[in-house]
C-alpha cells in the first residue's frame, strides 16, 4: 500500500546510456514532481505535472525529459548520461497543485553514473 | 524570489533536553511554510505546516513550530529530544501567490541526538 513508489531504487550505468525512472502514486493526488538531491543533500525541484500538464520546467538539460501517462504516473527519462547526473532523484505528488498542502515523497532513485 | 535559510548545518542534542533547528524565509508576500525530516535511504516525509491561523503549529512525533512573521522564522522545536529523532530536516517555503507552484527548500540541518 505504498503511498508513492519509485522504480528502480538503484541505478548504476555508463556514461552516454540512456534510462529512465518510473514514479506512480496511488494517493489520488493531481499534481506530481520531480527533484534532484545531490550529494551535499541539496534539494532541488526539476519538474511539475497538474493532470498530465507540464507546469514547473526548472533549468533541467533537455537530456532529461518527463513523461506523465496520466495522474498517478510521472517518469524521468534521461538521455545521454553525464557524471554530474548522479544523484538521488526523488517523485513526489500532491494535491490541488500543493498550494495549501504538504507534498509526499518516494522512496528516491539512487542514479550512480560511472 | 523566494528563499529559505537553514544556519545551521549540523545541531547536536543530548537525549531528553529540548530541540531547535532554525529557518529563516524571504517571500514577497505571504508565506506557507513546511517541515520535512529525512532518514537514511529514505524520502522526505511531511512533519508540519504552517498555512494561516494560530501561529504554534503542532506536527508529528511531537515537533512544533512557530511561525514569527516579523523576524520571517519559522523554527522547528520540541520539548524532549529522543534519539530516535536523529535525522536530515528541512524546511520549505511557498509565497501565497496563484501561479507560483514553486516550494523552495533550505539546505538541510542535520540534527543528532547524543543518548
Amino acid at each position: 500500500d505504498t503511498a508513492v513508489s519509485q522504480t528502480p531504487k538503484y541505478l548504476v550505468t555508463q556514461m552516454g546510456n540512456d534510462k529512465s525512472i518510473k514514479c506512480e502514486q496511488n494517493l489520488g493526488h493531481d499534481t506530481m514532481y520531480w527533484y534532484k538531491q545531490d550529494s551535499k543533500k541539496f534539494l532541488k525541484i526539476m519538474f511539475s505535472y497538474n493532470n498530465k500538464e507540464l507546469i514547473i520546467n526548472e533549468t533541467v538539460p533537455n537530456r532529461f525529459s518527463p513523461k506523465s501517462p496520466d495522474k498517478a504516473h510521472l517518469n524521468l527519462h534521461i538521455n545521454s548520461l553525464e557524471l554530474g547526473d548522479s544523484a538521488v532523484y526523488f517523485c513526489a505528488s500532491s494535491q490541488d497543485l500543493g498550494r495549501r498542502g504538504e507534498q509526499y515523497f518516494g522512496p528516491g532513485t539512487r542514479l550512480t553514473v560511472t | 524570489a523566494q528563499s529559505v535559510a537553514q544556519p545551521e548545518d549540523q545541531v547536536n542534542v543530548a537525549e531528553g533536553n529540548p530541540l531547535t533547528v532554525k529557518c529563516t524565509y524571504s517571500v514577497s508576500g505571504n508565506p506557507y511554510l513546511f517541515w520535512y525530516v529525512q532518514y537514511p535511504n529514505r524520502g522526505l516525509q511531511f512533519l508540519l505546516k504552517y498555512i494561516t491561523g494560530d501561529n504554534l503549529v503542532k506536527g508529528s512525533y511531537g515537533f512544533e513550530a512557530e511561525f514569527n512573521k516579523s523576524q520571517t522564522s519559522f523554527h522547528l522545536k520540541k520539548p524532549s529530544a529522543l534519539v530516535s529523532d536523529s535525522a536530515l530536516y528541512f524546511c520549505a517555503v511557498r509565497e501565497q501567490n496563484f501561479g507560483n507552484e514553486k516550494l523552495t527548500f533550505g539546505t538541510g540541518t542535520r540534527l543528532t541526538i547524543i543518548p
